[in-house]
């Protein structure tokens, strides 16, 4: 079965400091997606990157940027030089092949950056 | 614009009353979702529709119901048979109902349901 966990439940850090919000997933399928979102406190969720199986190149995007690693089936996401509007949880989630278009999303990580 | 709408943001309803939340898309997407998020936790699905007419249970279907009458629209009906419906529920649909390149998810601002 599939299964996505973030460890971090919550995270604080200060302005301009760099985090990473970890993600390690579960799934028997040799094809699959793998998805970061951002929950800001307005509530909709909003699209970050999609990643698949078979790419594990690093992805940068301004000040984000993300490390798949399938020998530690891990997902991680890092965000540079951190900003007070990065403040949300964010969650990772995974689509099986085998599972259709279902999401199977993590219990998300909260984090909050102080000025 | 293109988009998810979901409506009303807030609802309040009495216990023992069924209530439906309403989400429409104009993005021409084949495939919608009906999520649940409880505080501090994650999304957890209870219906979804690959195409028109036809739907599936999800991990929480119990208490719910759906209807995909039309491409556009995924109605949810939160019924008396439902426990605990105090949540905020989010409605989400993609291009594509099977996985591929470009099948993520685009979600609606949400709607709080408050059973009283």
């Amino acid at each position: 079965a599939q299964k996505v966990t973030q460890a971090q439940t919550e995270i604080s850090v200060v302005e301009k400091e760099d985090v990473t919000l970890d993600c390690v997933y579960e799934t028997r399928d040799t094809t699959y997606y793998l998805f970061w979102y951002k929950q800001p406190p307005s509530g909709e969720l909003v699209f970050l990157i999609r990643r698949n199986s078979f790419d594990e190149q690093n992805e940068i995007s301004g000040r984000y940027s993300w490390n798949f690693q399938k020998s530690t089936s891990s997902f991680n996401f890092t965000i540079t030089a951190s900003q007070v509007v990065d403040s949300a949880v964010y969650f990772c989630a995974l689509s099986e092949e085998t599972s259709g278009s279902r999401l199977t999303f993590g219990e998300g990580t909260q984090l909050t950056v102080n000025p | 614009d293109g988009g998810i709408t979901q409506s009303p943001k807030y609802l309040f309803r009495k216990e023992g009353q069924n209530v439906t939340l309403s989400c429409e898309q104009n993005l021409n997407h084949d495939a919608m979702y009906w999520y649940r998020q409880d505080p501090g936790q994650g999304l957890r699905l209870i219906y979804y529709s690959q195409i028109v007419n036809d739907f599936q249970k999800g991990d929480i279907a119990e208490g719910y119901s759906v209807s995909r009458e039309k491409k556009e629209s995924f109605p949810l009906t939160v019924t008396s048979a439902q426990k605990n419906p105090t949540a905020f529920y989010l409605c989400a649909s993609s291009i594509q109902p099977t996985p591929g390149p470009y099948n993520e998810q685009f979600f609606g601002p949400g709607t709080r349901l408050t059973v009283l």
